[in-house]
């Protein structure tokens, strides 16, 4: 069965430190892999998404993810972060071309940044 | 970008009545739609996937007669929470899809139910 964990619940950085969030994946061919952003009592934004091809993207904001298949991980990062990039960030995966659209979502990670 | 429009933010009811939250996708057409529920501090919990005109799929242990679905349009789908109870109270989120594999899911800024 497919599935995502993000290990960390929490982390913490210092504005202008960088930022790796980590994500790992179950899946048993290449998956749609996506990187979401949600701030409190707001819907979720898209990052950035890998399909295929190059396995480093970049997103907006400034975030990058690398896609490494040999350790099924998808991980989240950010040279410089910024006091606005406190948030929740979702990792969620996306099985196969004919399944509509349908994620399975990590259990999210609390960013929080100090000033 | 994709833009998906949900109304109401922020709804305040008593105990027993209805409640309809729309989505709107504003500028692609939404083949499938999703329906999603958030507890606080919680990952997205998937309610029902609607696909237009059909009637929607509802996860394991979703009550349809308590959550009706509609999606009647390429653009727009909405979730009535029938009979409402405090322990319906909670954070709604919907999400769009163009029905292309690989597309990401396009998300409303959800609603805040709050039940008295």
């Amino acid at each position: 069965a497919q599935s995502v964990t993000q290990p960390d619940i929490h982390i913490t950085v210092s504005e202008g430190a960088s930022l790796e969030l980590r994500c790992n994946y179950s899946y048993g061919a290449t998956p749609y892999l996506f990187w979401y952003v949600q701030s409190p009592g707001q819907g979720l934004q898209l990052l950035l998404k890998y399909f295929s091809g190059d396995t480093l993207v970049q997103g907006i904001k400034g975030f990058e993810a690398e896609f490494k298949r040999s350790q099924s991980s998808f991980n989240l990062r950010k040279p410089s972060v910024h006091w606005s990039d406190a948030a929740e960030y979702f990792c969620a995966v996306q099985g196969g071309y004919n399944q509509g659209g349908k994620l399975i979502f990590g259990q999210g990670t609390e960013l929080s940044v100090k000033p | 970008g994709a833009v998906v429009s949900q109304h109401p933010s922020w709804v305040i009811c008593k105990s027993g009545t209805s409640v309809k939250i729309e989505c709107r996708s504003l500028d692609f057409q939404a083949t499938t739609m999703f329906w999603y529920r958030q507890f606080p501090k919680q990952s997205l919990m998937l309610m029902a996937t609607s696909n237009e005109g059909s009637k929607a799929t509802y996860e394991q242990g979703v009550e349809k007669d308590k959550f009706l679905i509609n999606h009647a349009s390429l653009t727009l789908s909405t979730l009535t929470v029938t009979s409402a109870h405090p322990e319906d109270s909670s954070f709604y989120i919907c999400s769009a899809h163009s029905g292309q594999g690989g597309q990401p899911q396009h998300f409303g800024d959800g609603t805040r139910l709050s039940i008295l």
